[in-house]
């Protein structure tokens, strides 16, 4: 069965360092991935999409890899503040498929 | 410019009355898409509208469920009937064209179903 697999479990780490998250994939041939930044009591934001033939997308602070052999991509953000704290979303498209899964999300929080 | 607008922002019924929940994409956008989320769960997909294309209805959980949009405007999601597993966050999201592209997402309306 297809499934999206982001790490349930909140992640805590202290201001300045860099925070990776993962999102793991099954059973998709994703032409491009998607990350979205969601706070609490608000629809998700977009923040990054990398396509198939990337292997990495900066912006900012922000950085994304997509591995299509390993089905995994993962989300980096440098130098971590107080303010990056929010629940990070994955989505991505699959072939032939024309609407978004997301993933369930992961929940960051950057202790000051 | 205005980004994606939902009303109401909150509602609370009764189980077995039916609601309605309006979104307004961003202007231009032709795709326009509902999501249903839960507690602390991710977003599940129920509808997409893409232009004047039928839409795709893989999404919607049950008959209870319908949507509709008028051109490349407004739309409203119905749920009639309403059970207490009904009760989550709808998101609505627009975007340029094809599913592919960035969406944009309204604040959701909460919904209660007591």
């Amino acid at each position: 069965s297809q499934k999206i697999e982001q790490n349930s479990e909140a992640l805590n780490i202290q201001e300045g360092k860099t925070a990776t998250l993962t999102c793991n994939y099954t059973n998709y041939s994703p032409a491009y991935l998607q990350w979205y930044r969601q706070d609490p009591g608000r629809g998700p934001v977009f923040l990054l999409l990398i396509r198939e033939n990337e292997k990495e997308k900066r912006k900012e602070r922000l950085k994304v890899t997509f591995d299509t052999t390993l089905k995994q991509s993962l989300f980096h953000i440098t130098a971590s503040q107080p303010a990056d704290s929010a629940t990070y979303l994955c989505a991505l498209s699959d072939t032939g498929r024309r609407a978004l899964t997301f993933g369930s999300g992961t929940r960051l929080q950057v202790q000051p | 410019g205005a980004g994606v607008s939902q009303s109401p922002s909150n509602k609370v019924t009764e189980k077995g009355k039916d609601v309605e929940l309006r979104c307004d994409p961003i202007s231009g956008h032709t795709a326009l898409y509902w999501y249903r989320q839960r507690l602390g769960q991710g977003l599940e997909f129920l509808i997409y509208f893409q232009g004047n294309s039928a839409p795709d209805k893989s999404g919607l959980p049950s008959d209870r469920f319908s949507a509709e949009r008028t051109g490349e405007s407004v739309s409203t999601l119905t749920i009639q009937r309403t059970q207490q597993e009904d009760s989550a966050v709808y998101l609505c999201a627009s975007s340029l064209g094809a599913s592919r592209e960035t969406q944009y997402f309204g604040p959701g309306t909460r919904l209660l179903v007591l």
